[in-house]
């Protein structure tokens, strides 16, 4: 039962244009969501995050913005650039989580930045 | 200051072996998580510890897998009798509170190759 779907495995994008990574959720109980990025041999690295309070977050190039009612969020990256280049996983928290210490994550996006 | 360090980087056992995995937190983090990514998959939560206790094991598979975080020393994932099912990336996470408020510090994982 995957309750944090990415459905695209991969997405190409010139450099300086805008990446566009989207997630889907099924338990509505969740009302924590973040981002996280992972480079081959490393472990994933936290980007950013949005509470069910908030309908949009940003941080420098990236924006994530989450429609509580389609269940879905969505990470824009803009100006895209080559060290982009990696997984993006969508991860949420709440619900049955104990203690909204457990993250779900969904299965990953590989983005590539073409030069 | 450093990450959160896994060790080793890489394993290999034959089925029927034992495989322990190791996790050092970042320096005044009590907070410990393991998870697995299976190939092809998202990381799938297992176990969160503090100093001396379990506090969620929901996703640890019942049989051959334990965890402990004693009072002085790593984390240590342990995996009696491993099956080519076993066979994974496993990533630790440290947070000086509880998450995902407290965002998750990644080490670069474990990879567990059972022949």
């Amino acid at each position: 039962d995957q309750q944090v779907k990415q459905n695209s495995p991969s997405l190409s994008v010139q450099e300086g244009r805008i990446s566009i990574l989207n997630c889907d959720y099924t338990n509505s109980m969740f009302d924590y969501f973040l981002w996280y990025k992972k480079y081959p041999a490393e472990g994933p690295t936290f980007l950013i995050s949005i509470s069910s309070i908030k309908d949009k977050n940003e941080d420098g190039r990236f924006t994530v913005f989450l429609n509580k009612s389609a269940k879905h969020l969505s990470l824009h990256i803009v100006p895209s650039q080559p060290g982009d280049s990696a997984v993006y996983f969508c991860a949420a928290a709440g619900g049955s989580n104990f203690g909204n210490e457990k993250l779900t994550f969904g299965t990953g996006t590989r983005l590539t930045i073409i030069p | 200051n450093a990450g959160v360090m896994q060790n080793p980087r890489h394993l290999v056992r034959r089925r029927g072996q034992e495989a322990r995995l190791r996790c050092s937190p970042m320096k005044g983090h009590s907070h410990v998580y393991w998870y697995r990514q299976l190939p092809e998959e998202g990381l799938k939560f297992m176990v969160y510890l503090q100093k001396e206790n379990i506090i969620d094991e929901s996703g640890m598979p019942k049989e051959r897998f334990s965890a402990e975080f004693p009072k002085e020393g790593p984390s240590i994932l342990r995996i009696q009798q491993v099956v080519r099912g076993d066979s994974a990336a496993y990533f630790c996470a440290s947070s000086l509170q509880g998450a995902p408020t407290e965002k998750l510090f990644f080490g670069s994982g474990t990879q567990l190759s059972v022949l």
